[in-house]
């Protein structure tokens, strides 16, 4: 059974840091690639950002530059380290497993909060 | 540049059919767009229904199918329960990038 353990949300300030964790196990965690996705209260779902196995990272126009994914493979560990945080970037973010077409399966979100 | 269409709301009543579209806003949809779907309700996780046109993910009812209809992708609940009511969004893969979700129709049960 997959398991997710997400981490990291909060409150941040305008021009703000904050990392997110998104903990999983029940695969092979290096076997595939990782997604960020996020939802603004009220709103649809939006792609963040994307890390496959092999390291290559993708991200969507309004992060690009401020957000990074990573992975410690050896921890089975999915990170979003978020800088520059504007109040636009409030949202619950999820992480995601990816298939190449596809979101296959969800972990919980983590509220991110930017208000000064 | 080429956004994803969905309708913004559907009501079905229950025990009956509603098929949910996802075009887009320049040209169709076909199976090379590998249409995905996912069911929300309010403050819950996405849950993946449908991949790649019409395959069900792991757990998902019969009573859910997918399909492509002329030039969108389509998503039917055959059979609605009162516990299908929450939001559906659907993904497309544009080719150029990560799979692009739809703004999602909120489905209503009466």
């Amino acid at each position: 059974e997959v398991q997710w353990l997400v981490s990291g949300g909060g409150l941040a300030q305008p021009g703000g840091s904050l990392t997110l964790s998104c903990a999983v196990s029940g695969f092979t965690f290096s076997s595939y690639a990782m997604t960020w996705v996020r939802q603004a209260p009220g709103k649809g779902l939006e792609w963040v950002a994307t890390i496959r196995s092999d390291d290559t990272t993708f991200y969507a126009d309004s992060v690009k530059g401020r957000f990074t994914i990573s992975r410690d493979n050896s921890k089975n560990t999915l990170y979003l380290h978020l800088h520059s945080l504007r109040a636009e970037d409030t949202a619950m973010y999820y992480c995601a497993r990816h298939y190449t077409f596809y979101y296959e399966s969800w972990g919980q979100g983590t509220l991110v909060t930017v208000s000064s | 540049q080429t956004v994803v269409t969905q309708e913004p709301s559907f009501s079905v009543s229950p025990g009956g059919t509603v098929t949910l579209t996802c075009g887009l806003t320049s040209g169709s949809v076909s199976a090379s767009f590998y249409p995905s779907w996912y069911q929300q309700t309010p403050g819950q996780t996405p849950r993946t229904l449908i991949y790649n046109t019409n395959s069900r993910s792991s757990g998902v009812p019969d009573r859910f199918s997918g399909s492509i209809l002329g030039n969108k992708a389509a998503l039917t609940i055959t059979g609605a329960q009162a516990d299908d009511e929450c939001y559906y969004y659907c993904a497309l893969y544009l080719g150029s990038g990560m799979p692009v979700f739809g703004g999602g129709t909120k489905v209503t049960v009466l």
